[in-house]
């Protein structure tokens, strides 16, 4: 248990339904990054926050994607108009804001999603 | 970010040492190298992080080479459990906050 929780751990909805994931990050830490993985991939950065300033979004961030992070401190991940490619593990990562190495990220157990 | 190449598979066995090279021909002065390690349906979780020579600590070594083009993650006395995807990373971790992962290496370890 790295100390990041992630709610649900696994989501199973229609192609077309909203849904949303939360990640709870390690207190302390001010940065919260999420990722997506697919079968047989490393981990693709999705978006990344400093405190509650969404501060970089990928390519992969479609307009069906937003996510928060209100106050600093939990962040929300929401999938509108879900899509069978949508399918992924949905993973959320935290660190602390630091001077010196090593640089290191703690990751969550993942939200696992299945449109069907 | 810096590209790597590492292998697709590994085999060992129990009790065994096991050596994973990476490739970052291009790395850059600022680049650190990290190793990550994931279990299935688990979020990756970091091994060891290093910018030059040796870095050890209890669970790996990561040795490093002068001209820092490739490095090689050690893991002594492999169990069943280090049965895993081990990714190694290169960037500019201070500043590029967002990880680029590739495919990872599989280790197996056999009985």
């Amino acid at each position: 248990d790295t100390g990041v929780s992630q709610n649900p751990r696994h989501k199973i909805t229609k192609r077309g339904q909203n849904v949303t994931f939360r990640c709870d990050p390690i207190s302390e830490h001010n940065r919260l990054y999420w990722y997506r993985q697919t079968l047989g991939q490393g981990p693709e950065f999705l978006t990344y926050f400093q405190n509650e300033a969404q501060l970089e979004k990928s390519r992969l961030l479609s307009d069906r994607f937003s996510a928060e992070r209100p106050k600093g401190s939990f962040s929300t991940l929401e999938i509108q108009r879900t899509e069978q490619g949508d399918s992924a593990m949905y993973l959320c990562a935290s660190s602390a804001r630091q001077g010196a190495p090593p640089y290191e990220q703690y990751f969550g157990p993942g939200t696992r999603l299945t449109v069907t | 970010l810096a590209k790597t190449t590492q292998p697709i598979s590994m085999d060992s066995y129990e009790g065994q040492e096991v050596n994973i090279t990476c490739s970052h021909n291009n790395i850059a002065t600022n680049d650190y190298i990290t190793w990550y390690q994931q279990f299935p349906s688990q979020g990756p979780r970091f091994i060891i992080q290093g910018y030059k020579t040796k870095v050890t600590n209890e669970v790996a070594s990561l040795f490093i080479p002068a001209d820092r083009k490739s490095s090689t993650l050690s893991l002594p006395r492999v169990s069943l459990s280090d049965t895993a995807v081990y990714y190694c990373l290169v960037g500019d971790m201070e500043r590029d906050y967002k990880l680029s992962f590739g495919a990872g290496t599989t280790v197996t370890v056999r009985a």
